[in-house]
């Protein structure tokens, strides 16, 4: 079966343009969840998403938003990058919400670049 | 709030040394915890996980106690191995509430042979 996919792998963009990354999870999973990982540190908590409904949301700007779509695929939206949004960008999937119970998969990550 | 401290890397290892990373964490409640093992260029990948007090989780001869009398959960394997050169995440996620990680700053293993 296919793991968690992402696209694209790499993406270079300048300051204040927008991007879009994208995330497929794995067969079956419903919750999608998105980190922004920086260089030299552990993954922090973007948004997640479980049944097309957003479910939660770390500390991050307006600047960032997502959505899930009716086949649990999901978007990630950036808006006027900054150049401090250069990051790997991580998209998790898991089956359900539950604590302890369940795992999350990591995808490969989108490799961002803002110049 | 919650938070995840690693030890600083790099651990730089001989192959067939014994390895242990240490993770320390703060958290109200009983949270699960987790290791995450990062190869280069690749995603996260789940290593072991231990959701009560004195389980241990252990995958490919890695393996981790939760210990709540030190609020640790600390890395340890045998014998390892130029494979096991990657970066290497310890995580708590709170019970109750939503689905949401806490992960360390990530310690980074090099395995020379």
């Amino acid at each position: 079966d296919a793991g968690v996919t992402q696209s694209p792998t790499h993406l270079i963009k300048t300051r204040g343009q927008h991007v879009t990354l994208r995330c497929s999870p794995i067969s079956g999973h419903k919750s999608v969840s998105w980190y922004q990982q920086v260089l030299g540190q552990g993954p922090q908590f973007i948004f997640q998403y479980y049944e097309k409904e957003e479910r939660g949301r770390g500390n991050f700007p307006d600047r960032f938003s997502a959505r899930q779509f009716p086949n649990y695929s999901s978007e990630l939206n950036v808006n006027a990058l900054l150049l401090g949004d250069s990051a790997l960008y991580l998209c998790a999937s898991s089956l359900v919400l539950a604590v302890g119970t369940d795992t999350q998969y990591f995808g490969p990550g989108t490799r961002l670049t803002v110049l | 709030g919650d938070s995840v401290t690693q030890m600083e890397g790099p651990v730089t290892l001989s192959e067939e040394a014994f390895l242990t990373i240490n993770c320390t964490y703060t958290a109200t409640g009983y949270p699960s915890l987790f290791w995450y093992v990062q190869y280069p260029g690749e995603g996260l990948q789940l290593l072991l996980k231990a959701t009560k007090a004195d389980d241990k989780g252990s995958n490919k001869g890695f393996e981790a106690t939760y210990r709540k009398e030190t609020t640790s959960f600390h890395l340890e394997k045998g014998s390892v191995q130029v494979s096991d050169s990657a970066v290497y995440f310890c995580a708590l996620i709170k019970s109750g509430g939503s689905y949401i990680p806490t992960f360390g700053r990530g310690t980074s293993l090099i395995v020379h042979p």
